[in-house]
């Protein structure tokens, strides 16, 4: 059972460099979100999107693009990476949202180094 | 921005011992509250959803209650393990589709 998939799993890049994270779930959910954790920050929302076809910022945006490619696929794109992206990253997805909102299925993480 | 705090940040008890965590929300707008827990090297994964005032939630020795009114929620450990030394996150949903974490409370149990 995949659940939440995330490539690469690590990454180096240098400043002004763009790359695109990848995430597919096979779990059926419509709610995919990114999040990013640094020490002693937790784990904070950059975007999500409740469905195919829509997305929302979070927290911590600036500096992202997403796209939610169909209902299985969200992607994150940093398009001129920087030092202060270096982070790792998760993306999730859930079912429902608001009242209704399941519990979150997390991918393994994509460690992103920005020299 | 909704704030979820956690407290204590970190913890470090004795194999055997019985400990417990808090979660604080704003009690206005809430939806549901969520533990995680999340190993080092790993990712978080869900222990409860829990929506009602008043609910209480079990699995095995991890217990939690929730209290929507004065909003905070508490997550109990009996006979703590080392096995049971994770982060421990808490999550709130609130009349949108964003899952706000506060920044978790660090256990570790002494063997």
């Amino acid at each position: 059972n995949a659940g939440v998939t995330q490539t690469p799993k690590f990454q180096v890049l240098k400043t002004g460099q763009s790359m695109t994270l990848q995430c597919a779930q096979d779990m059926n959910h419509n709610s995919m979100y990114w999040y990013r954790q640094d020490p002693g920050m937790g784990l904070r929302l950059i975007y999500y999107s409740a469905s195919e076809g829509t997305t929302d910022k979070g927290e911590v945006p600036n500096g992202y693009n997403v796209s939610r490619l169909n209902k299985r696929e969200f992607s994150l794109r940093l398009e001129s990476a920087a030092p202060s992206q270096t982070s790792v990253y998760f993306c999730a997805s859930s079912q429902g949202g608001g009242r209704t909102a399941g519990e979150l299925f997390f991918g393994e993480g994509s460690r992103l180094t920005v020299l | 921005i909704l704030n979820v705090e956690q407290s204590p940040q970190s913890l470090h008890v004795q194999e055997g011992d019985s400990t417990n965590f808090t979660c604080s929300f704003p009690s206005s707008n809430f939806y549901a509250l969520h533990w995680y827990r999340w190993e080092t090297a790993k990712s978080p994964e869900a222990l409860f959803v829990m929506t009602l005032n008043g609910d209480e939630k079990k699995k095995g020795r991890i217990s939690a209650t929730l209290n929507t009114k004065e909003g905070y929620s508490y997550l109990y450990i009996k006979g703590s393990q080392p096995e049971d030394s994770a982060t421990y996150l808490c999550a709130l949903t609130s009349g949108t589709y964003k899952y706000i974490f506060g920044t978790g409370t660090r256990l570790k149990v002494l063997a």
